[in-house]
């Protein structure tokens, strides 16, 4: 069976510093992979998604980049970050095969202080 | 670009139906969803409806779908205390999913 793995579940970094978020699937091969935050109180935003190895689409301009090294791996990243980027941000994925379906991680809830 | 709007709250009485409304502005959207947020989790995939279906049902939960007016709704029957969630309706177009606010969803026992 399939699972996604997100890691840490929770972060808090000083403004200005650099930000990795990994987010790994198991049991699926050459899934699409989405990145995004759930600002408080608030809906979720798409920020980026992935069809393929090094293929990125980016929804929002911001301070934040992705990519994605490996075809089950997607990374988040950022080189200084904002108070503006705390938040909850999930990672998700679909099957290409069965293409209906968006399952989530359990999320990273990121504190920029 | 895809718009998708819910309504902010509802609170319902445990054993009573909830009715959780949901507008979008994509007509060529292929499926619709609806996925629950527990606090501090990620959301799980409730059900989901093809956009040529007008209904469908699934134990508790009952999806209409209204193509003319572009309105999603998902009743709960006998609404538990268990069901006390953020629920999430989502649009599908061309590998994206666009999310709405989510409604918060309070069961009173």
């Amino acid at each position: 069976s399939q699972t996604i793995h997100q890691w840490p579940a929770t972060l808090v970094q000083p403004v200005g510093s650099p930000l990795s978020l990994e987010c790994t699937v198991e049991g699926t091969s050459n899934p699409n992979l989405y990145w995004y935050r759930q600002a408080a109180g608030r809906g979720l935003q798409l920020l980026f998604y992935s069809v393929g190895i090094g293929q990125i689409s980016s929804e929002v301009p911001q301070n934040l980049s992705a990519s994605r090294p490996q075809d089950r791996q997607f990374i988040l990243s950022s080189k200084k970050l904002l108070l503006s980027d705390s938040g909850f941000y999930l990672c998700a994925w679909r099957d290409r095969g069965t293409n209906e379906k968006l399952f989530f991680g359990s999320g990273t809830q990121l504190s920029v202080l | 670009g895809e718009d998708v709007e819910q309504s902010l709250f509802l609170s319902v009485r445990e054993g009573d139906s909830s009715v959780i409304n949901c507008t979008y502005t994509d007509s060529s959207s292929t499926y619709l969803y609806w996925y629950k947020q527990e606090p501090g989790a990620g959301l799980q995939l409730l059900t989901y409806i093809f956009s040529n279906m007008d209904m469908k049902q699934d134990q508790r939960l009952t999806v209409l779908l209204n193509k003319k007016d572009k309105h999603l709704s998902l009743r709960i029957a006998d609404t538990q205390t268990g069901d006390s969630a953020i629920y999430f309706c989502a649009a599908e177009r061309t590998y994206k999913y666009i999310f709405g606010t989510g409604t918060r969803l309070k069961v009173l026992a």
